[in-house]
């Protein structure tokens, strides 16, 4: 069983289009994550939940929603897409011990806009 | 200054090196350090966490300096296997966690 899924794994679409990316951890944990990874690499963070509530949201446009209907899911949805949203999307969740967060990934949503 | 950083590389080194990757935090007041490796195409995974009073896995040894706040990661006997990205990870913040832009490992045969 993958502890954290998300689909679709690859998505191609054009620019204004609005699409969606799923994303299911069975590990129990509290708290979900969505980061993004640009052409340069780099992993930031866009948004975390606990237990279905919003406590990280980085500056982020507002065309990127979240929605987390239960602390199993975080969904992420985007409208008017732009062609800087290109990049790879991934969903991550964590359980704190100690003071410690150890992020469990999902396999990344490799999104291309043209 | 970036919360944390590290030198992105290329580090080419042959098998059978040792290589060590440096990473630095802002916040003097994080409480919790990992490193990750990321392969190419893929997600990352944790390699390993990094204790106060360092620690080590097989080859791999990680330190913390509070002080100056830093961490490293030394790889002993690199194998072709061990070339990846690898990413310093920190805790400012509770649910907070903060990757650094990684460092690249080429192992050459």
């Amino acid at each position: 069983d993958t502890a954290v899924s998300q689909t679709p794994k690859y998505l191609v679409t054009q620019m204004g289009n609005d699409k969606s990316i799923k994303c299911e951890q069975n590990l129990g944990h509290d708290t979900m994550y969505w980061y993004k990874q640009d052409s340069k690499k780099f992993l930031k963070i866009m948004f975390s939940y606990n237990n279905k509530e919003l406590i990280i949201n980085e500056t982020v446009p507002n065309r990127f929603s979240p929605k987390s209907p239960d602390k199993a899911h975080l969904n992420l949805h985007i409208n008017s897409l732009e062609l800087g949203d290109s990049a790879v999307y991934f969903c991550a969740s964590s359980q704190a011990l100690a003071g410690a967060n150890v992020l469990t990934f999902g396999a990344g949503s490799r999104l291309t806009v043209l | 200054r970036k919360e944390v950083e590290q030198d992105p590389g290329p580090f080419n080194v042959p098998e059978g090196a040792t290589v060590a990757f440096n990473c630095t935090y802002s916040n003097s007041a994080s409480q919790s350090f990992f490193w990750y490796r990321q392969d190419c195409r893929k997600e990352p995974k944790l390699l390993m966490s990094v204790y106060s009073s360092g620690n080590e896995d097989g080859r791999f040894t990680a330190q913390l300096n509070r002080a100056s706040q830093y961490i490293s990661l030394l790889i002993r006997d690199s194998k072709l296997s061990d070339s990846a990205t690898y990413l310093c990870v920190v805790n400012p913040g509770p649910q907070k966690v903060t990757f650094g832009t990684g460092t690249k490992l080429q192992v050459i045969p």
